[in-house]
């Protein structure tokens, strides 16, 4: 089952410059994108959301953009920073409004100082 | 700030036995679920709990599987006959109205020998 892709498992980028995370999605009918980020040893923590309804949504450094026709999401972060140095996850719920949630692969961010 | 927490860390067990999965819900959220994480895999959709019934459960949810809130706090996962494949990091999240947000736990790390 593999409604949500991260097709980059690794990325790694100088500090300071802009990191770009992407995720596509097959199922039409996600209406809602999450991403979290995970730390060896710890859960995945909630970073940022999107409604199908918004092309963009920003937090901080971190902003989400939705190309819905191409049914791709993508996440940045600018400046990078050394401590965003995670793997992180795409995710969306599934149909059934139960707050299943389908996770991608999952992209490990390296930012190197 | 309120975290999910979960025990024990780590669980080492032999195939055939039972083992239960703790988890301390954020105290005033509803919907409680269970992920695992196979080593190298996605994080994966076990099960979700609401008003003390599941509300939707995977196929790897299967009748070795079950879940509990035994009181007003805990909330468990139990494998009644681990097999090999279920050696996984198993993570509790909850949510509170907003079911997609959702907050994860730390993990449990069980291997089945």
């Amino acid at each position: 089952d593999q409604q949500v892709k991260q097709n980059s498992p690794s990325l790694s980028v100088q500090e300071g410059r802009i990191s770009i995370l992407n995720c596509d999605y097959t199922n039409s009918m996600f209406d809602y994108f999450l991403w979290y980020k995970k730390y060896p040893a710890e859960g995945p923590t909630f970073l940022i959301s999107i409604s199908s309804i918004k092309d963009k949504n920003e937090d901080g450094r971190f902003t989400v953009f939705l190309n819905k026709s191409a049914k791709h999401l993508s996440l940045h972060i600018v400046p990078s920073q050394p401590g965003d140095s995670a793997v992180y996850f795409c995710a969306a719920p599934g149909s059934s409004n139960t707050g299943k949630l389908i996770f991608g692969q999952g992209t490990t961010l390296q930012v190197k100082p | 700030e309120p975290e999910v927490t979960q025990t024990p860390s780590h669980q080492v067990t032999q195939m055939g036995q039972e083992v239960i999965l703790r988890c301390v819900p954020i105290s005033n959220h509803l919907y409680f679920y269970w992920y695992r994480q196979i080593l190298g895999q996605k994080v994966e959709f076990l099960v979700s709990f609401y008003n003390n019934e599941i509300s939707e459960k995977s196929e790897i949810f299967d009748d070795q599987f079950s879940v509990e809130r035994p009181d007003g706090s805990n909330f468990t996962l139990k494998i009644r006959s681990t097999k090999l494949e279920d050696s996984a990091m198993y993570f509790c999240a909850s949510s509170g109205q907003s079911q997609e947000t959702q907050y994860f736990g730390p993990g449990t790390r069980l291997l089945v020998l």
